[in-house]
């Protein structure tokens, strides 16, 4: 098994440009969520899913979307990049009704908006 | 909305040092506390908690949690510099938000030779 594969592994983008961070995980699992984390804030959760079709929003959505059309699948797209989403993006899955929470990380995409 | 917080955000110790990191939070419906070190790369899971008072541990490090308080403590004991890494604290919102995680800010540890 991969895993939680990610990619690109690092992006540079101008203000104003659109972009796919792409997530896929090979291990059946229900739940993928998206973070992204900077400096002295922890991981914050953007977008989550809970299964194909199934797309909520995290703690800071604004400014990026999720589809879930497969259970393998889980991109986010940025409509139009802004110095602000600079920031290293982790995907991650975990199964339904697991006995423990270990989430799957991906290896993380480095994003700078010039 | 669910909260979870930190303290301290960083520390500086020495090798052989014990060092407590401590995690509070705020969650509707709690369920479990979590976990992590984050060394430069992706997060580990290290540790989930449920019940009050039961501690778990591996190897050096221990944590346990105080539902009265609603917090936790993870302790590392004689400290080597591998232990240098961000450790996140996190937990899973309750009901429908199951797949929701909040993650506190991250403690900086930082072990010196």
């Amino acid at each position: 098994n991969a895993g939680v594969t990610q990619t690109p592994k690092f992006q540079v983008l101008k203000t104003g440009q659109s972009m796919t961070l792409q997530c896929a995980q090979d291990m059946n699992h229900e739940y993928m969520s998206w973070y992204r984390q900077d400096p002295g804030m922890g991981l914050r959760l953007i977008h989550y899913s809970v299964g194909a079709g199934i797309t909520d929003q995290g703690e800071v959505p604004n400014g990026y979307n999720v589809s879930r059309s497969t259970t393998e699948d889980f991109p986010l797209r940025l409509l139009s990049a802004a110095p602000s989403q600079t920031s290293v993006y982790f995907c991650a899955s975990w199964p339904r009704g697991g006995m423990t929470y270990e989430q799957y990380f991906g290896p993380g995409t480095r994003l700078t908006v010039t | 909305e669910d909260k979870v917080v930190q303290s301290p955000l960083s520390l500086v110790v020495h090798e052989g040092d014990t060092v407590t990191l401590n995690c509070s939070y705020e969650v509707t419906n709690f369920r479990s506390l979590l976990w992590y070190k984050q060394e430069k790369k992706a997060p580990t899971f290290l540790f989930m908690l449920t019940s009050s008072g039961i501690e778990k541990k591996s190897g050096r490090l221990s944590s346990i949690l105080d539902k009265k308080e609603l917090s936790s403590i993870l302790n590392i004991t004689a400290t080597q510099t591998g232990d240098s890494a961000i450790y996140l604290c996190a937990a899973p919102g309750g009901g429908t938000s199951y797949g929701k995680l909040t993650f506190g800010q991250g403690t900086i540890l930082t072990v010196h030779p």
